[in-house]
């Protein structure tokens, strides 16, 4: 299948600095990219849809201005936490859709983001 | 809406038992169901998938078969093995472009020797 990948894979800040997540398809052209976030034992969040060459979609309640999603190419999003805070701790994970649209998705291996 | 709803965890088996995971859907149209699996750290893997009814999908040993008429997409496996322990997720597309899957909650599965 497809490969997506992130990086970092895993990073740790200190409170009110900025940190961003890439995620790239590594053998596809990804038309959109979704973001999820994961908290512990819990199910995966949708946080925003990608558009390639246009303004991400953000699910209600996720803060565009604290999450500023860019997807510059058909390869690569990425996702900036704006002044991280503890509570924006989490596991960030990122999926592909080809330009096909097929059903399938390909996930990222996930970022793990802790904020001191 | 659309959802997904999938057993509680978590579930604890020794080896070599019989798994069933079971997960039930609600959504307009024709969607295709799948489950992912995600081991301790890592992302999300595709474990299977059915895109219409009365498919069934297996990879790994593991099996599921969607049951439009009761809107199942229960996830079956004949011996479990120590290297199945994982998070295991049910989740629909509705086969919309741009769309984001819908998720279940997840099962835990440990499996002890």
């Amino acid at each position: 299948g497809a490969v997506v990948s992130q990086h970092p894979s895993r990073v740790i800040c200190k409170s009110g600095t900025s940190v961003k997540i890439e995620c790239r398809s590594l053998d596809f052209q990804a038309t959109t990219m979704f973001w999820y976030r994961q908290f512990p034992k819990q199910s995966l969040m949708l946080m925003a849809t990608s558009n390639e060459g246009s303004k991400a979609t953000y699910e209600q309640g996720v803060e565009k201005d604290k999450f500023l999603i860019n997807h510059a190419s058909l390869t690569l999003s990425t996702l900036t936490v704006t002044s991280a805070h503890p509570e924006d701790s989490s596991f960030y994970i990122c999926s592909g859709e080809g330009q096909d649209a097929t059903d399938t998705q390909y996930f990222g291996p996930g970022t793990r983001l802790t904020v001191l | 809406g659309n959802s997904v709803t999938q057993m509680e965890g978590p579930v604890t088996l020794s080896e070599e038992a019989f798994l069933t995971i079971n997960c039930t859907y609600t959504a307009t149209g024709y969607p295709s169901l799948f489950w992912y699996v995600q081991y301790p750290g890592e992302g999300l893997q595709l474990l299977l998938k059915a895109t219409k009814a009365d498919d069934k999908g297996s990879n790994k040993g593991f099996e599921a078969t969607y049951r439009k008429e009761t809107t199942s997409f229960h996830l079956e496996k004949g011996s479990v093995q120590v290297s199945d322990s994982a998070v295991y997720f049910c989740a629909l597309s509705l086969n919309q472009a741009g769309t984001a899957l819908i998720f279940g909650k997840g099962t835990t599965l440990s499996v002890s020797s």
